[in-house]
């Protein structure tokens, strides 16, 4: 069964930094596209980042520059490092996994999701 | 970058109703399109992909329709499990992977 637990959120002053992780089970983090969405409070979703199978990334422009996407393929656990934060960044952080249904792949699709890790940017 | 809006942004609808919500993209994404389903508090759901794709064990009342700049999410007879927030999102120049604004579906 695939499951996805993110941690690493909290409550951290405008300027900081603060890394979440989501721990992956059932499948090989390096084998898939995975993602970073979030949700401020009461909002819609917002992509975030990615990173594929082959390893490229690619980010929102909202945090390109200040967020970096990573895994550790020993631990398959997949990272967001977020810098220079601002209130805006404040949210609830998804990681998400593509789509893998019957014999077809759908990498822009996300199937599987985290419970979500809540990041309060406030002083 | 490709825009996604969403209208009804929500609608209120009984128990049986059919319930129709469209999305329509700023530019032509062929098939390039999802939707998911989200409730209070917990993390969205696939339901539709490649616009009409019914991902499995999703009930057969949910159904999507389109292509290029305009689709659809109808839900045949509303059942009390499916009030909720529906999102739409755009597939096609990935990334990013945008969503719509949503469609809160409520209880009439």
């Amino acid at each position: 069964e695939v499951q996805l637990v993110e941690s690493g959120g909290g409550l951290v002053q405008p300027g900081g930094s603060l890394r979440l992780s989501c721990a992956a089970s059932g499948f090989t983090v390096s084998s898939n596209y995975m993602s970073w969405v979030r949700q401020a409070p009461g909002k819609g979703l917002e992509w975030v980042s990615v990173i594929y199978s082959g390893g490229s990334t690619y980010y929102a422009d909202s945090v390109k520059g200040r967020f970096t996407i990573s895994r550790d393929n020993s631990k398959n656990t997949l990272y967001l490092q977020m810098n220079s934060l601002r209130a805006e960044d404040t949210a609830v952080y998804y990681c998400a996994r593509d789509s893998k249904e019957g014999s077809g792949w759908y990498p822009e699709y996300f199937q599987h999701w985290g419970q979500g890790t809540l990041v309060t940017v406030s002083s | 970058d490709i825009q996604m809006t969403q209208s009804p942004s929500s609608v209120s609808a009984s128990v049986g109703d059919r319930v129709t919500i469209t999305c329509r993209a700023s530019q032509g994404i062929s098939s390039w399109l999802a939707w998911y389903q989200q409730k209070p508090g917990k993390a969205p759901k696939l339901l539709i992909y490649a616009a009409s794709s019914l991902q499995s064990g999703v009930p057969s009342r949910f159904s999507g329709s389109g292509s290029g700049t305009d689709f659809t999410l109808t839900i045949s007879s509303l059942q009390p499990e499916d009030f909720a927030t529906y999102y739409c999102q755009q597939a096609n120049s990935f990334p990013p992977g945008t969503f719509g604004g949503g469609t809160k579906v409520e209880i009439k």
